[in-house]
């Protein structure tokens, strides 16, 4: 079993729809959970990062870490096609410890 | 703004060649990065490094050197270029004790 599984795409979705996207881990040492976004020929930049169980908000976006059924989510609501890239879950088990990525999964918001 | 800057977008290199992948970064990381990611594998790590002249294997090290004699420039060495060597090649660096990487623009290298 890889250490981090990553919902396989592509995802297609009309401009407004709320988007799901999700992660898998089965090391419990992971601590530290983001969630990267690639535009087309770029590469990947930090969306969001958190550390603890719950929640986490900004604007449009969202992300949920479930630590107790190793389980990341990303929620896009009010989805634009500006959304429209490669989004990567990544975690550590600490600070100075290496990334571990999931395989990436591509969206595209239709107008 | 930090910036991870990779010394080209695209290669084109023979089979056998000896290639070098340049990568520098402006905000003082300790911490620089190659990995390469390929379609349905995502992102996997070459080398890291910690320090100048240090470095640690990462998942697939085989085929790849690295250099670090400064600290805001990390090489990629491809010591002997071959076909499935052909890649997008990502350089990152981040500061000591952060999770958060910051990435260049990538390489895509192309072994002929």
């Amino acid at each position: 079993q890889k250490e981090v599984e990553q919902d396989p795409g592509p995802l297609s979705v009309p401009e407004g729809a709320i988007v799901s996207l999700n992660c898998t881990y089965s090391n419990s040492a992971f601590q530290y959970f983001m969630w990267y976004r690639q535009y087309s020929r770029k590469g990947p930049e930090l969306l969001m990062y958190t550390y603890s169980s719950g929640n986490k908000e900004d604007g449009r976006f969202t992300a949920q870490v479930d630590k107790s059924s190793k389980y990341i989510s990303l929620f896009i609501r009010d989805s634009q096609p500006s959304d429209s890239a490669t989004y990567l879950c990544a975690m550590v088990t600490g600070a100075n410890s290496k990334l571990t990525f999931g395989k990436g999964i591509t969206l595209s918001v239709r107008p | 703004d930090v910036k991870v800057t990779q010394s080209s977008r695209y290669l084109v290199k023979r089979t056998g060649e000896k290639v070098f992948l340049e990568c520098v970064q402006d905000m003082d990381h300790e911490n620089m990065f190659w990995y390469r990611q390929d379609p349905g594998l995502g992102l996997r790590l070459i080398y890291f490094s910690y320090d100048v002249k240090m470095k640690e294997k990462g998942d697939i090290p085989e085929g790849y050197s690295v250099s670090r004699e400064k600290k805001e420039r990390f090489s990629l060495i491809l010591e002997s270029a071959s076909t499935n060597q052909t890649s997008m090649y990502l350089c990152a660096s981040s500061q000591i004790a952060e999770t958060e990487a910051f990435f260049g623009q990538g390489t895509r290298l192309t072994v002929v």
